[in-house]
């Protein structure tokens, strides 16, 4: 199994930025899929989460209305999408996948990529 | 929607045994939780799925020296024969009907 996120980097608050997760390893379509960040020397947040067949989607009270979670099963592909951002989403974003198709236990974790929201 | 509760911080000797507790809210003393590891610079890494009964199953790889045990609303994760390596945050996550859960985090310093 491997998770390899992508698409971080420095954006002025009320900015834009799409972050992509490429997983490999397992049957993508038949889990379901979850984003989870750390800010600096804070602890894990979950942020959102899709299920295997992008019928369902969750998301935190912090990022709704903001952030938009999709897949693409085809090319095996998570992705964020990050509007309105604030100073507080600067954080390390985890792509995380789920042990089940719809909801369950996170089983497996990518790197992360950085989301820095400065001026 | 549930909530976890763990100590922030917890120290232990080298080669000795350390239980960390992560309690479950009122009225969700029943639910499944999942032990993580996040060492320094490293992914995160799923340890254990624990559930109320205390049965647990462990992620790919993972110790011997890793064990789950359940009380009520507590759940265990005891690592024996503690190692250098051991030094990380643990977090313990649970979830519901449309959120998923983490508990604050336990720094574990190895002495």
């Amino acid at each position: 199994v491997q998770l390899v996120e992508s698409g971080g980097g420095l954006v002025q608050p009320g900015g834009s930025l799409r972050l992509s997760c490429v997983a490999s390893g397992f049957t993508f379509s038949d889990y379901a899929m979850t984003w989870v960040r750390q800010a600096p020397g804070k602890g894990l947040e979950w942020v959102s989460g899709i299920s295997g067949g992008d019928d369902s989607t969750y998301y935190a009270d912090s990022v709704k209305g903001r952030f938009t979670i999709s897949r693409d099963n085809s090319e095996n592909t998570l992705f964020l999408q990050m509007d309105s951002l604030r100073v507080e989403d600067t954080a390390v974003y985890h792509c995380v996948k789920v042990n089940v198709r719809v909801r369950g236990h996170l089983d497996f974790w990518g790197q992360g990529t950085l989301v820095t929201v400065s001026s | 929607q549930p909530v976890l509760t763990q100590s922030s911080s917890a120290s232990a000797s080298l080669g000795s045994s350390v239980k960390l507790t992560c309690t479950l809210s009122s009225g969700h003393s029943s639910y499944i939780i999942a032990w993580h590891q996040h060492q320094p610079g490293k992914a995160p890494r799923f340890l254990m799925k624990l559930e109320g009964r205390g049965s647990y199953s462990k992620g790919s790889g993972v110790p011997d020296r890793f064990s789950g045990s359940s009380s009520g609303a507590d759940r265990y994760l005891t690592i024996s024969n503690l190692q250098s390596e051991d030094e990380a945050d643990y977090y313990c996550e649970t979830w519901d009907s449309n959120v998923w859960v983490f508990g604050g985090g336990t720094k574990l310093t190895v002495l």
